[in-house]
């Protein structure tokens, strides 16, 4: 079966730098989520998308911003790159808007700023 | 804002033996979803149980089943006969009626040993 599928896995950039990630959700699935994890911490929650709309916002920094486009992808834009941007960038996708269904997990976007 | 408390930062079973992660959440919806989430080495998220919070019926799901409170705002997850695979970070996550965030707990590292 087709799974959340997350680009690239991994990720080098300098302070300062730009950087785009980009998720492809499960087919047919309308609902997208951005998620953080830093070492060793639990994923924090940085932004949500409904049918192409944003949907929720969480800890998201004024350096980031994120769109779901016409076929449902995602893109997660981060500009002026800091250290402590270094993480695992988790997408996640979902059917249905508050039907409660289990949101599917990519395999991570592994971001490391030097 | 909802908020999941995870008051077992580590724990550890011996092969073939039952083991239960704790998770409290607090919230004032009254109709909500509940999730627990394995994360291996691997770091990618697998869903391993969900549970609806207007079913009174626990969720089950082979080898794994929760205990899920709803007054006590409590959902605790069953993992029985454990085996080494199930070595792995357990993340407790909340959704919400809307359906448009999922809020994690601080997770259980758990080690299956021989």
């Amino acid at each position: 079966a087709a799974g959340v599928i997350q680009s690239p896995r991994h990720l080098i950039k300098e302070k300062r730098e730009t950087a785009t990630l980009k998720c492809y959700p499960i087919p047919r699935h309308d609902t997208v989520y951005w998620y953080q994890q830093g070492p060793g911490q639990d994923p924090q929650f940085l932004i949500s998308f409904y049918e192409k709309m944003q949907s929720d916002k969480g800890s998201i920094p004024d350096r980031f911003s994120a769109q779901q486009f016409s076929d449902y992808h995602s893109e997660l834009n981060m500009s002026s790159l800091e250290l402590g941007d270094s993480a695992l960038y988790f997408c996640a996708s979902s059917l249905g808007w508050g039907r409660g269904t289990e949101a599917f997990f990519g395999q991570g976007t592994r971001l490391t700023v030097v | 804002a909802q908020t999941v408390t995870q008051s077992q930062p580590e724990m550890s079973v011996q092969e073939a033996e039952t083991v239960t992660l704790s998770c409290t959440y607090d919230t004032s919806e009254n109709n909500y979803y509940l999730f627990w989430y394995k994360q291996p080495p691997s770091r990618q998220m697998i869903l391993v149980i969900r549970q609806e919070a207007y079913k009174q019926q626990n969720a089950t799901e082979n080898r794994f089943s929760v205990n899920f409170q709803k007054a006590a705002k409590s959902f605790s997850l069953k993992i029985s006969d454990s085996q080494l695979g199930d070595t792995a970070m357990y993340f407790c996550a909340f959704m919400n009626n809307a359906g448009n965030m999922l809020t994690f707990g601080g997770g259980t590292r758990l080690m299956v040993k021989p």
